[in-house]
């Protein structure tokens, strides 16, 4: 177990509805961040929050948005699912710059 | 942009045999290197880092160095076993380019066998 929760493990849902992905850091890391892993894009970062404040932002689509709550959860949404949104959708904390991330185990989004 | 190249994959090779899987990277400033491994139906773990020039990271027999002058850092091992079959991701963080996001290899799959 990384310290860092993912849920759900599994998500399977039709075109154009809508999802929510939830993560919980490890205790005392500050900075979330995510990620989408596809076959055809590999490894794409998607968005950082650092203590509840948008710090960075990558390759995200507008259909796509997140936030971090006081509590440092953070949840990504999801919106007008197109088939090609199906992906390992990662999250990842940290406490320091530089250092590395703690990943979660990742949610498996299937669009049908 | 920043970007990293790693050798593509799949690589096979038998328990005890030496690795090295090739990763090279561009960055504007001065960034951090890492190594993550990934094993069936997991997350991503960290396997090993360097921050600066020269520094050699390590774990588990692994090594890697942080070669400026080639802009590389290329992952080895001098005896694999079966358990070490997984997948190795070169990754940078650069933070002068202004965020501490990661930019990733596409990855390369390693399977040792018995």
């Amino acid at each position: 177990d990384s310290g860092v929760t993912q849920t759900p493990k599994h998500l399977i849902t039709a075109t154009g509805q809508r999802v929510t992905l939830r993560c919980s850091p490890r205790s005392g890391d500050l900075s979330v961040y995510w990620y989408q892993q596809s076959l055809d894009q590999g490894l794409q970062f998607l968005i950082q929050y650092y203590n509840g404040e948008e710090r960075a932002k990558g390759n995200i689509l507008e259909r796509f948005s997140a936030q971090q709550f006081p509590d440092l959860h953070s949840e990504l949404n999801l919106s007008s699912l197109e088939l090609g949104d199906s992906a390992l959708y990662f999250c990842a904390s940290s406490v320091l710059t530089g250092v590395g991330y703690t990943f979660g185990s990742g949610t498996r989004l299937t669009v049908v | 942009g920043d970007s990293v190249t790693q050798m593509e994959g799949p690589v096979t090779l038998s328990e005890e045999a030496c690795l090295t899987i090739n990763c090279t990277y561009t960055a504007t400033g001065y960034p951090s290197l890492f190594w993550y491994v990934q094993y069936p139906g997991e997350g991503l773990q960290l396997l090993l880092k360097a921050t600066k020039a020269d520094d050699k990271g390590s774990n588990k027999g692994f090594e890697a160095t942080y070669r400026k002058e080639t802009t590389s850092f290329h992952l080895e091992k001098g005896s694999v076993q079966v358990s070490d079959s997984a997948v190795y991701f070169c990754a940078l963080s650069d933070p002068q380019g202004g965020s501490e996001k990661l930019v990733f290899g596409k990855g390369t799959k390693l399977t040792v066998n018995p």
